[in-house]
């Protein structure tokens, strides 16, 4: 079955670094477009970044524009996430979602459990 | 950017109750629209796409209906395991989805 599992989250101070990696299993990796989508403490959904299934393109929320670079490794299925210049308002769960689509529709049909980003001096 | 806006914020209700979340987009975005389902502490699980199509594994008591700039999900006949916060996300403008903020069921 499809399995995305997110690793890499911690405790970061403002204006440091933190990559996260997103092991996917149970489907094409390389066929599909990935994404992060994050969700700060009590707060909603929020789509971060998406990823062409070749690498070739990528796009950003405005707030991460900059300071954000997802990409992947499809010979080891693992999408990535490095965060520069973190924030305090970037700490959040950030899961990891394969972009479905059906008539030009796009959607996330498979997340991962997340995981958790503190930014904290 | 399109906004996405619920109603109502939360709401109260029983088992057996037929529940309506509204979404209202600030443009119109045809049928791109899907919602989820969100249960405390887990990942949110796609229940409609395009608006109105079940999900695989998706119970039929879950509905959705809606083009343009509004949209509903409905449960026919709320069951315990539908106490969730639900969510709206458009995926019309290009690579820049947003979603809802979101609708908390909970128990009357």
């Amino acid at each position: 079955q499809v399995q995305l599992m997110e690793s890499g989250g911690g405790v970061v101070q403002p204006g440091r670094s933190l990559r996260l990696s997103c092991a996917a299993s149970g489907f094409t990796f390389s066929s599909s477009g990935m994404n992060w989508v994050r969700q700060a403490p009590g707060k909603g959904l929020e789509w971060v970044a998406l990823i062409w299934s070749d690498g070739s393109n990528q796009y950003y929320v405005d707030s991460v524009k900059g300071r954000f670079t997802i990409s992947r490794d499809n010979s080891k299925n693992t999408l990535y996430l490095q965060m520069n210049s973190l924030r305090a308002e970037d700490t959040a769960v950030y899961y990891c979602a394969r972009a479905g689509s059906a008539a030009g529709v796009y959607y996330f049909d498979y997340w991962g459990q997340g995981t958790l980003v503190t930014v904290s001096a | 950017d399109i906004q996405m806006t619920q109603s109502p914020s939360s709401l109260s209700a029983s088992v057996g109750d037929r529940v309506t979340i509204t979404c209202r987009a600030s443009q119109s975005i045809s049928s791109y629209l899907n919602w989820y389902q969100q249960k405390p502490g887990k990942a949110p699980k796609l229940l409609i796409y395009e608006a109105s199509s079940l999900q695989s594994g998706v119970p039929s008591r879950f509905s959705g209906s809606g083009s343009g700039t509004d949209f509903t999900l409905t449960i026919s006949s709320l069951q315990p395991e539908d106490f969730a916060t639900y969510y709206c996300q458009q995926s019309y403008s290009s690579h820049t989805w947003t979603f809802g903020q979101g609708t908390k069921v909970e128990r009357k």
